[in-house]
């Protein structure tokens, strides 16, 4: 998951594996998160979101968790593929306040 | 639609001199930012911009200035350029501030020498 420093924390998978990446969030008024896919050399991408009032949703081979009363958010990633390898950005939000984003979590698929 | 269109990509400047970083969008999107990305760290807003005509600092404002005279350009003016200001500069924006997700441009490379 992701936290303080200046290494990015590292997840490692062999392809065809599920990965999950974690995110600490640090306000318990925050409403709104996203997660953000950034590949090398390009802008952070949006992937999914997730409202406050929803503890789970779905995408196309991914799955966002929320769990309001620890904080935690978390991305599934389902049969992990060479083309996810990127660093993945979580960002919390409330109301019409500017989003906060986490460090990120750099995401190695080896084939 | 072409998005958020960042130029130029690239760009290496002297300690002292001054310089532009393009941002356009073609969204019609009302909230615009921009961002300094640092190895190993996450993104750190510079400044922002909810409207044409209205903008404000956000966490690392210092040594740069912003303007948003039209809702499809927002600027960012490096004033007297120091080797601290060496990063990668993306622009996002979005509907509106809040709720919404942001898109990214592709970022500016910055060497200050």
């Amino acid at each position: 998951g992701e936290s303080v420093g200046l290494h990015l924390p590292t997840l490692s998978v062999q392809e065809g594996d599920n990965s999950i990446i974690n995110c600490a969030y640090s306000n318990s008024a925050s409403d709104y998160f996203i997660w953000y896919k950034q590949e090398s050399g390009k802008g952070p991408q949006f992937i999914i979101d997730i409202r406050s009032n929803m503890d789970k949703r779905q995408g196309q081979r991914v799955t966002v968790l929320l769990n309001k009363t620890v904080k935690h958010l978390s991305l599934q990633i389902a049969a992990t593929q060479p083309g996810d390898s990127a660093v993945y950005f979580c960002a919390e939000t409330r109301g019409s306040y500017i989003p906060t984003f986490g460090r990120g979590t750099s995401l190695i698929v080896h084939p | 639609n072409a998005g958020v269109t960042q130029t130029p990509k690239f760009q290496v400047l002297k300690t002292g001199q001054s310089m532009t970083l393009q941002c356009a969008q073609d969204m019609n999107h009302e909230y615009m930012s921009w961002y300094r990305q640092d190895p190993g760290m996450g993104l750190r807003l510079i400044h922002y911009s909810v409207g044409a005509g209205i903008t404000d600092q956000g966490e690392v404002p210092n040594g740069y200035n912003v303007s948003r005279s039209t809702t499809e350009d927002f600027p960012l003016r490096l004033l007297s350029a120091a080797p601290s200001q060496t990063s990668v500069y993306f622009c996002a924006s979005s509907i509106r501030s809040g709720n919404q997700p942001q898109h990214f441009g592709d970022g500016t490379r910055l060497s200050i020498l």
